[in-house]
């Protein structure tokens, strides 16, 4: 069965920095690309970056481009959101996601963990 | 940057009802959008990807049409564990982008 559970969300003052861990487990993580989503409270869903199975490229939402860093160990089957400079408005809940192995650009998302709440306070 | 725009924003169904849910593309995806499912307090689960073909373990009822621009999830007839916000996805235009969703209510 397949698991993702993210950690290390929390407050954090405007401009501070935080890091958001993903551990994956019952699949082959180093196969699947793997995502970072995210829900501001009562809003819809974003997507905010997104790493290849080796680690080697990174895609990333122009709203978070310069300021968030993902990245991946996959001797651990983790995955890490380093966010910096954070603002009042990334404020949300940020969801780890299993890319969809299916042909085509970009991609889709069949497994997500629980989440983890970030706030950013002014 | 493609706009996904659903509606309506709110559908007030019984159960057992048949549900239309729409999402139009502000420029042709080609057939590279998905629906995805989220009950309060839980992440989204995949329903349907690339316009109609259903995720692992989706029950039958769910249904996915269309292509270009408009699109449509069609659930045949609504069960209690149906009432939710469903979202669409679009991954053929740069950047990957959700819609705004649509709540299924119970009326």
């Amino acid at each position: 069965e397949v698991q993702i559970l993210e950690s290390g969300g929390g407050l954090v003052q405007r401009g501070g920095s935080l890091r958001l861990s993903c551990v994956g487990s019952g699949f082959t993580f180093t196969k699947y690309a793997m995502s970072w989503v995210r829900q501001a409270p009562g809003k819809g869903l974003v997507w905010v970056s997104t790493i290849s199975g080796d680690g080697r490229t990174t895609y990333d939402a122009d709203s978070v481009k310069g300021r968030f860093t993902i990245s991946r160990d996959n001797s651990k089957s983790t995955l890490y959101l380093q966010m910096n400079s954070l603002r009042a408005d990334d404020t949300a809940v940020y969801y780890c996601a299993k890319v969809v192995l299916v042909p085509g650009p970009m991609w889709y998302f069949d497994n997500w963990g629980q989440g983890t709440l970030v706030t950013v306070s002014s | 940057e493609i706009v996904l725009t659903q509606s309506p924003a709110t559908l007030s169904l019984s159960p057992g009802e048949r549900a239309t849910l729409s999402c139009r593309a502000s420029q042709s995806v080609s057939s590279y959008l998905a629906w995805y499912q989220q009950k309060p307090g839980q992440a989204p689960r995949l329903l349907i990807y690339d316009a109609s073909n259903r995720a692992t373990g989706i029950p039958a009822r769910f249904s996915g049409s269309g292509s270009g621009t408009d699109f449509t999830l069609t659930i045949r007839s609504l069960e209690p564990e149906d009432f939710a916000v469903y979202y669409c996805q679009q991954r053929g235009n740069w950047p990957l982008a959700f819609g705004q969703g649509t709540k299924v209510e119970i009326k």
